[in-house]
């Protein structure tokens, strides 16, 4: 069963950079697996009382793919552990205040696990 | 982006009568490899997310047999053919066949 779990600071200063861990298991982030179907490591985030916004995603090869309305200031990186992937959001504001969310997803976004969530307030 | 407008934004249910969200989407969401990517997501309170249909119609495992999903084209449909009290929350659709992928607004569901 693959279970993934978001950490990081709850707190951001605005112009700061939000930094996230999703720490996965039962499943290897660097893992290919199988020639017909691949994975995506992704990120989801949902202001608080509204949808859900997808923000980008890193294949198990390390490319990766971004919401052209994010991809200025986002970087989804493969962490040194198979186990481990990061987002990295540059130059916070108050609309960036969001329960964040990793996900796995195959092939056109269709996410298939959900972590549980972190919410994130940027404030000063 | 393909914008997703889901209908209506809240829907109050009784137990044990029939519900259905619709989903409407910009674009055609049939992909070029003829599957059609839309999703339906069920978000409990205080929850994350959780897939309950794919590729329009499929239920994912787990998912109780009263939640179906159809459609086609643009207009996508999710149907629960008998309320329960645990499926209150916010449905969400989803397309994946245009990038980026995209989220209706969501469509509360509530016990009148």
């Amino acid at each position: 069963q693959v279970q993934l779990q978001e950490s990081g600071p709850g707190l951001v200063k605005p112009s700061e950079t939000l930094s996230l861990v999703c720490t996965v298991s039962g499943y290897s982030v660097r893992r290919d697996p199988s020639i017909t179907s691949s994975y995506y490591w992704g990120w989801v985030r949902q202001p608080p009382g509204k949808g859900l916004e997808w923000m980008g995603s890193i294949h198990h090869t390390g490319s990766t793919y971004y919401n052209p309305s994010l991809r200025s200031r986002l970087t989804i990186s493969l962490e040194a552990s198979e186990y481990q992937y990061s987002l990295k959001l540059t130059s916070v504001t108050a609309a960036d205040t969001a329960v964040y969310y990793c996900a796995r997803d195959s092939s056109n976004y269709e996410i298939d696990y959900w972590g549980q969530g972190i919410l994130v307030t940027v404030s000063s | 982006d393909v914008v997703m407008t889901q209908f209506p934004l809240s829907l109050p249910v009784t137990p044990g009568q029939p519900a259905s969200i619709s989903c409407r989407s910009s674009q055609s969401l049939v992909h070029s490899d003829g599957n059609t990517y839309l999703m339906w997501f069920q978000q409990r309170p205080g929850q994350s997310p959780r897939r309950l249909i794919y590729k329009v119609s499929n239920r994912d495992s787990g998912v109780p047999d009263r939640f179906s999903g159809s459609g086609s084209g643009t207009d996508f449909t999710l149907k629960i053919s008998r309320v329960e009290a645990e499926d209150v929350g916010v449905y969400h659709c989803m397309q994946g066949t245009h990038a980026p992928g995209t989220f209706g607004q969501g469509t509360k569901v509530e016990i009148k």
